[in-house]
């Protein structure tokens, strides 16, 4: 089946630096990524979607210069959390697209990321 | 915007009890209802799901029911195991595709041998 790998699985990073997470789609080519975010013991929050080629969307609330997303090739998104604060502390995950977006595909989802931010 | 709502918060039940989890959603243009499994410290993992133009489907110990009149959505689960034990989460599309989903509070699903 379709495998999403993400990269780091930890990362604990200084207040101010930045950290730059990887989303890739093993065997198949993904168009489409989106990533979410997702606070201890709650629901997964949208962030952005990433679209290969192109500039990512954004959802309302969440800053593009805080976190910097590129999808350069069709298996690789990544996600820069730059100046990191200790509130950026999550879990991020990632997933991706089989096929073409808005075709009849589910979402495959990488095994996270934790951010710590002392 | 879409609003997914999840029922129970937390759930425990005995190996070989069947377990409920239940959905409401906001959007009626929304046409596709995952359901994902979450382990600790682990991505979610989708276990079933279903399209709007259909009622109930089914996966050996996993059904799952759409009620779009009414903006439902259910996951049963029957002979539950012990390693069941894990978060659930629903999710609904929005925007008319499959892909972009909001997700419901999540349900932790404690199955005690």
């Amino acid at each position: 089946g379709a495998v999403v790998s993400q990269h780091p699985s930890r990362v604990i990073c200084k207040s101010g630096t930045s950290v730059k997470i990887e989303c890739r789609s093993l065997d198949f080519q993904a168009t489409t990524m989106f990533w979410y975010r997702q606070f201890p013991k709650q629901s997964l929050m949208l962030m952005a979607t990433s679209n290969e080629g192109s500039k990512a969307t954004y959802e309302q609330g969440v800053e593009k210069d805080k976190f910097l997303i590129n999808h350069a090739s069709l298996t690789l998104s990544t996600l820069t959390v730059t100046s990191a604060h200790p509130e950026d502390s999550s879990f991020y995950i990632c997933s991706a697209v089989v096929g073409r977006a808005g075709m009849d595909s589910p979402l495959h989802f990488g095994n996270g990321t934790r951010l710590t931010v002392t | 915007g879409e609003n997914v709502e999840q029922h129970p918060s937390t759930l425990s039940v005995q190996e070989g009890d069947s377990a409920v989890i239940k959905c409401t959603y906001s959007d009626s243009a929304s046409n596709y209802f995952p359901w994902y499994k979450q382990e600790l410290g682990k991505g979610p993992q989708l276990i079933i799901d279903i399209r709007s133009n259909v009622g109930e489907k089914k996966d050996q110990r996993i059904a799952v029911t759409l009620n779009k009149t009414a903006k439902h959505f259910s996951l049963h689960i029957t002979e539950t195991q012990p390693e069941d034990s894990a978060v659930y989460f629903c999710a609904a599309s929005i925007g008319g595709g499959f892909q972009k989903l909001v997700f419901g509070t999540g349900t932790r699903l404690l199955v005690s041998p």
